[in-house]
Formats: C-alpha cells, sequence, structure tokens
C-alpha cells in the first residue's frame, strides 16, 4: 500500500536516448510534482499539477515533458538525454487545499553516460 | 515563485548538543512550514510543519518556530543523537498548496 511509488527506481542510459520515468499515488491528492536532486542535493522543484493541469514550470528545458493523465499518475519523459541531466529525480504529491504534507516517491537514480 | 533560503548548509553537533537550522522565505502568501529529513540514499520525509496561525510547535526533541512577521522560522533539535544526522529540508507553500519550495538544505552531522 505505497502512498506515491514511481518506477524505475534505476536508470542507466546512453546520451541522445528518450526515457520516461512513471509516477503514481494512491493518497487521493490533487497536486502532483517532480523534483531533481542533484549531487549538491538541492531539491528544485521542476513541475507542478494540480488536478492534470499544469501549474508550475521551472525554466525546465523543454526536452522534459510531463504527462499527467489523471489525477493519480504524473509520468516524466525526457528526450535526448544529456551528461547534466544525471539526478535524482523524485515524484511527490500533496493535497492541494489548506496547505498539507507532501509525500515522495522513492526517487528515481538516473545516470546519463 | 517562493525563495526559500537556508542557513547553514553544513552543522556538526557533538552528540547531547542541540542543533538550529534557519530558512527565511519572500513570500507573504506562503502559510504552510514544513521541515523534512532525508537520510542517505532515502526519500524526503516530514518530521514536523507549522502553520501561519501559530508561533511554536513541539513533537518530543524537535521544534519549529515561526516569525510571519520577519519571514522566517527556524527547526531546533535539542539532546541530538547520531540518528538524527541527515539532510533537513525546509519548505514554504501558500493556502493553495501546490506550490511547495524547498531550502537549500543543510546536512547535519550529530558526533558520537
Amino acid at each position: 500500500d505505497t502512498a506515491v511509488s514511481q518506477t524505475p527506481k534505476y536508470l542507466v542510459t546512453q546520451m541522445g536516448n528518450d526515457k520516461s520515468i512513471k509516477c503514481e499515488q494512491n493518497l487521493g491528492h490533487d497536486t502532483m510534482y517532480w523534483y531533481k536532486q542533484d549531487s549538491k542535493k538541492f531539491l528544485k522543484i521542476m513541475f507542478s499539477y494540480n488536478n492534470k493541469e499544469l501549474i508550475i514550470n521551472e525554466t525546465v528545458p523543454n526536452r522534459f515533458s510531463p504527462k499527467s493523465p489523471d489525477k493519480a499518475h504524473l509520468n516524466l519523459h525526457i528526450n535526448s538525454l544529456e551528461l547534466g541531466d544525471s539526478a535524482v529525480y523524485f515524484c511527490a504529491s500533496s493535497p492541494s487545499d489548506r496547505g498539507g504534507e507532501a509525500f515522495f516517491g522513492q526517487g528515481t537514480r538516473l545516470t546519463v553516460v | 515563485g517562493e525563495n526559500v533560503e537556508q542557513h547553514p548548509s553544513t552543522l556538526s553537533v557533538q552528540e547531547g548538543d542541540s542543533a538550529v537550522i534557519k530558512c527565511t522565505y519572500s513570500d507573504s502568501a506562503s502559510n504552510y512550514f514544513p521541515w523534512y529529513k532525508q537520510e542517505l540514499g532515502k526519500r524526503p520525509q516530514l518530521i514536523i510543519d507549522i502553520r501561519s496561525n501559530v508561533g511554536e510547535k513541539k513533537d518530543q526533541r524537535i521544534a519549529v518556530t515561526l516569525n510571519k512577521t520577519a519571514k522566517h522560522f527556524s527547526l531546533h533539535i535539542t539532546e541530538t543523537q547520531p540518528e538524527d544526522s541527515a539532510v533537513y529540508f525546509c519548505a514554504a507553500t501558500p493556502w493553495a498548496g501546490n506550490q511547495f519550495y524547498f531550502g537549500t538544505g543543510t546536512s547535519l552531522t550529530v558526533i558520537p
């Protein structure tokens, strides 16, 4: 009964490839996020979706395209992978009213070689 | 969007001492301020949170204070233990709750 689950946990791929990371939450939250955590441990917000609508797109290259088929899922597709894309990507969800705890997935460690 | 600054970036304390981490935020609309702990190789997890209608909240050895006028909030850990060693993140989010901005993180090391 994992609250926020993302797959895969590890992803190793070559430069130039296209890859996807999937995320699902069973908490009934309206808002989902993608964060990038680099080697310096910064948790940088990439996207925020509320009820399948894009709320935040924080200066992320357009090689990154989020897709939310329904409010329980937020997938991340990355085209033409670059070395600098190597990081841990976290999916998270939170309730959208009154501010509430954000729950994180276990993270996807992406390594581009 | 919201700009959250966090200090210090690294902190080492002796076991049993107290640790204090401070954050400031820029958006006066922010009214929910959680703190997350991230152990090595794991996901961030909530340890305590505070809302803008409260000035202080305590949970055993952990406390958070909020000064909304000055736009800053702090995490206090007393009687630190080695298992408190982790990266701690503050965050600020407005009432609508769909903009979750994190501080830059503090790596806390508790020396036995």
